[in-house]
Parts: structure tokens; C-alpha cells; sequence
């Protein structure tokens, strides 16, 4: 069965430092994945998607994520956090069809 | 603005009673899915639906249903609704041609409280 889980509900970084949020998948097929963003009170937002070819994935708002098969994960990182990135994040797998499997959600934190 | 409107924002209703949301999809999009976002559950794919047909089931209740019009808006009916049911539902929608393949866009969706 195809699932996500993402390390860390709650990151709290400094503005300017590093944000990396965790994710690993698993899949019993090649796996597309995203994230996405969800500001309080609204919907949620994509933020950039693996289907095939180049592993690193740049998105927008300067984020990145790096699809890694031999560790099945798929992070997400930007070198240098603002304050308006402040949101909920979610990694998600498609699984047949269309329909996503969404992991728990990591809180991110950035303070000034 | 994703272009996926969702209506109403917010409802407020009692145990018992049946609720509709309502789902517009981006234009020319054929895909349509919806998504509860509870505290315990986190997000869950509820339906699917593609130019009228259902084309994928999640772990929707028996209590809830869901139709896609021919002008492709959606509905998502709840009904004999109890306290658990409490949750904010989202629609998303995609082009839906290839499949897998498309990315799907959410709306800001409807937050049910049901006391």
C-alpha cells in the first residue's frame, strides 16, 4: 500500500535559515509526489510535483524537493526561510487513478 | 485563486440533519475530487468523479454522496450528520486528460460544524 509520512508535525526555524521539512514515501509502483501549502484559514496549494525524469524538482515561492529512490523520500527544502512562509505543508503520493494519499502535515514555525 | 470555487464557506448545522456542498471545478477541468480534512483523520480522499462518471472511491461513509452535473459542477450530499462529521471539506479539480498525470487544484473549501 502506498503511504507518506512526514517527520516532525511542528519545525520552528530562524528567518534566513534553512527550511527542510521530511518526507518518505512508500509505493509499490514508480510514485509521483507533491507538496503542497496550506496558509490558515484557505486552501491548500501546489507547491511543486515529481512525476518522471530530473530528481530535483524546483517549485515555486523558491522552494525545492529532491526525489531520492534508494532512501524514499522526497523533501522539501528553501535555503532561506521568510516569515510569509509560515503554513502547514503536505506531502503527498498518487496512488492509481488520480487520488492522493496525503501525509500528517508539518506545521512550519519561522521566527524573526 | 486556484480557480475552484466551493460554496458555502462555512455551515453550521445539527446532528441529524443533511447538508449539501457545492463545487465548482476550474474552467475546462473534468476531474473532480473531494477531500475531508479533519484533526484525527488529516486529510482523506473521499470521491472522484471525471466528466459525470465516478471514477474513484476513498473512504467515503455510506451516509455521503457525491454527483458531478453535466455542466461539471459537483455536489457532495451529507447526510444524518453526527458530531465526527465536523471537518473541512475540499474540492479539487484537474484537466483529467492524462491520467496521473495532472495536477490537481484545490478550492479553499467548506467548513461543516455540526453541533
Amino acid at each position: 500500500a502506498q503511504s507518506v509520512t512526514q517527520l516532525g508535525s511542528h519545525v520552528s526555524v530562524s528567518e534566513g535559515a534553512l527550511v527542510l521539512l521530511r518526507c518518505n514515501y512508500s509505493s509499490s509502483v514508480p510514485p509521483y509526489l507533491f507538496w503542497y501549502v496550506q496558509y490558515p484559514n484557505q486552501g491548500l496549494q501546489l507547491l511543486l510535483k515529481y512525476t518522471t525524469g530530473a530528481t530535483l524538482v524546483k517549485g515555486i515561492n523558491g522552494f525545492e524537493a529532491e526525489f531520492k529512490k534508494s532512501e524514499t523520500s522526497f523533501h522539501l527544502t528553501k535555503p532561506s526561510a521568510h516569515m510569509s512562509d509560515a503554513a502547514e505543508y503536505f506531502c503527498a503520493v498518487r496512488l492509481y487513478g488520480n487520488k492522493l494519499v496525503f501525509g500528517a502535515g508539518t506545521i512550519l514555525r519561522v521566527k524573526s | 485563486d486556484s480557480g475552484v470555487t466551493q460554496t458555502p464557506k462555512h455551515l453550521i448545522t445539527a446532528t441529524g440533519q443533511r447538508v449539501t456542498l457545492r463545487c465548482s471545478p476550474r474552467s475546462g477541468d473534468l476531474s473532480v475530487y473531494w477531500y475531508q480534512q479533519s484533526l484525527d483523520q488529516g486529510l482523506q480522499f473521499l470521491i472522484q468523479y471525471y466528466n459525470g462518471e465516478e471514477r474513484a472511491k476513498g473512504n467515503i461513509l455510506e451516509r455521503f454522496s457525491a454527483q458531478q452535473f453535466p455542466d461539471l459542477h459537483s455536489e457532495l450530499n451529507l447526510s444524518s450528520l453526527e458530531l465526527g462529521d465536523s471537518a473541512l471539506y475540499f474540492c479539487a479539480s484537474s484537466a483529467g486528460l492524462v491520467e496521473g498525470m495532472d495536477t490537481q487544484y484545490f478550492g479553499p473549501g467548506t467548513r461543516l460544524t455540526v453541533l
